[in-house]
């Protein structure tokens, strides 16, 4: 059963657009929904995480919008950038817990230039 | 600070044989985890630990073991290889519980079980 379901598999964007990576959920428990960003050959890496009493939460040309009633959360790249070409995933927890994630299957970016 | 280091980088098992995936991290961190990363199934739980002495089932933690005996080290363990594990190994560790504490991951240790 795929707790964090997340779309599109594969996204290309020319430089300087908006990258759009949606996730959905289905366990109402979950409280914690990070973002991570993994180049190839290196670990993920968070990027930015939200709360959901809080429908978004901004990082410099990083945004997540958060939707508590349709239990769903996407990721937005504004002016995205060839650098930004990486893999995205979302995840979610229970109680907060940062070390005991449940993954999407993440989605590659390529940013054209 | 080195941050979360991992031994091997790679390695190659044959079917049966054991081996033990080495994992630390000097950021005195309580909580450690190890992920396995598939192409098109994301990252997924196997293991993780709370703190020294205390560790729990993730996800997919059947065929591998783990220990944590001291803060810093986090090993994990295959105990009889299967092609099935073939994989990239990630661990993790992070501070504290909530909200804003990151989770830090280690390079990967690829694996390839003939």
């Amino acid at each position: 059963q795929q707790q964090v379901k997340q779309s599109p598999q594969s996204l290309i964007v020319q430089k300087g657009g908006i990258s759009i990576i949606n996730c959905a959920y289905e366990n109402t428990a979950f409280d914690y929904f990070p973002w991570y960003q993994q180049f190839p050959g290196k670990g993920p890496a968070l990027l930015i995480a939200i709360r959901p009493d809080v429908s978004e939460k901004k990082e410099g040309r990083f945004t997540i919008s958060f939707n508590k009633s349709a239990k769903q959360f996407s990721l937005h790249i504004m002016d995205s950038q060839p650098g930004d070409s990486a893999t995205y995933f979302c995840a979610a927890s229970t109680g907060g817990s940062n070390y005991k994630l449940t993954f999407g299957k993440g989605t590659l970016l390529t940013v054209n230039p | 600070n080195a941050g979360v280091t991992q031994t091997p980088k790679f390695q190659v098992l044959k079917t049966g044989q054991s081996m033990t995936l080495q994992c630390a991290q000097d950021m005195n961190h309580e909580y450690m985890s190890w992920y396995r990363q598939d192409p098109g199934m994301g990252l997924r739980l196997i293991h993780y630990s709370v703190g020294a002495g205390i560790t729990d089932q993730g996800e997919v933690p059947n065929g591998y073991n783990v220990s944590r005996s001291t803060t810093e080290d986090f090993p994990l363990r295959l105990l009889s290889a299967a092609p099935s594990q073939t994989s990239v190994y990630f661990c993790a560790s992070s501070y504290a519980l909530g909200f804003g504490e990151t989770q830090y991951f280690g390079p990967g240790t690829r694996l390839l079980v003939l």
